[in-house]
């Protein structure tokens, strides 16, 4: 059974500080992977793409994957209210003739004034 | 904005109903994929559409069924409906089986009484 797992919080961070979600998954032969966010009653919003061993930083965010480990994270820096959210993590697995996303249950991060 | 449309954006109906629902894909993007996203839990793939044929399917009963038109926009379609169909429904666009970028609609909200 393919499975992408991540703690389902509440992760509380004050202000400022950085935020640091993490994601294991299953599926060795996975190469693609993805960091959606999600406000309430929104639908998930991409934020950031990871494809290769080590980190990909973009503003404020920054991947982390590590295959070996089968680990891949998502580290927010300086963290405002606007951050926060639910974080979902996905992998790209083939199913059949199709290509679909396996997303883990979510993180709920809460930034606080 | 990432242009793939959905309606209704909510939706109440009862038990042993059917429900269709609707999503017009992304300009250029000739497949959709439909996921469900039951409250608290990540998005899990439901079938893709590609070229007006279902390319894939997840874990899914055959009451959960779709179409998709020649100018590449798909319905969803739920028979017999389940008080655990209630979920927020996501439709999303791309070009070709491959796409791993998903942008998602604004999703609909379906409500099982």
């Amino acid at each position: 059974q393919k499975e992408v797992e991540q703690n389902s919080g509440p992760l509380s961070v004050p202000e400022g500080a950085i935020a640091s979600l993490n994601c294991t998954y299953s599926d060795r032969v996975s190469q693609s992977f993805f960091w959606y966010r999600q406000y309430s009653g929104k639908s998930p919003e991409l934020i950031m793409s990871i494809y290769s061993n080590g980190d990909k930083e973009d503003g404020r965010f920054t991947a982390q994957l590590n295959k070996a480990s089968q680990y891949v994270s998502l580290l927010i820096r300086d963290s405002q209210p606007s951050d926060s959210a639910t974080y979902l993590c996905a992998e790209h697995v083939r199913i059949q003739g199709a290509q679909k996303l396996v997303f883990g249950q979510g993180t709920r991060l809460t930034i606080n004034p | 904005e990432t242009g793939v449309t959905q309606s209704p954006t909510h939706l109440i109906k009862t038990r042993g109903q059917q429900v269709t629902l609707r999503c017009s894909s992304q300009s250029g993007h000739n497949t959709v994929s439909w996921y469900q996203q039951a409250l608290g839990q990540g998005p899990q793939f439901i079938f893709q559409y590609y070229r007006e044929e279902e390319n894939g399917r997840g874990n899914f009963p055959p009451r959960f069924s779709g179409l998709q038109f020649p100018n590449y926009s798909s319905e969803l379609n739920v028979n017999a409906l389940e008080l655990d169909d209630s979920a927020l429904y996501l439709c999303a666009s791309s070009f070709g089986t491959g796409g791993e970028k998903l942008f998602f609609g604004s999703g609909t909200q379906l409500s099982v009484l």
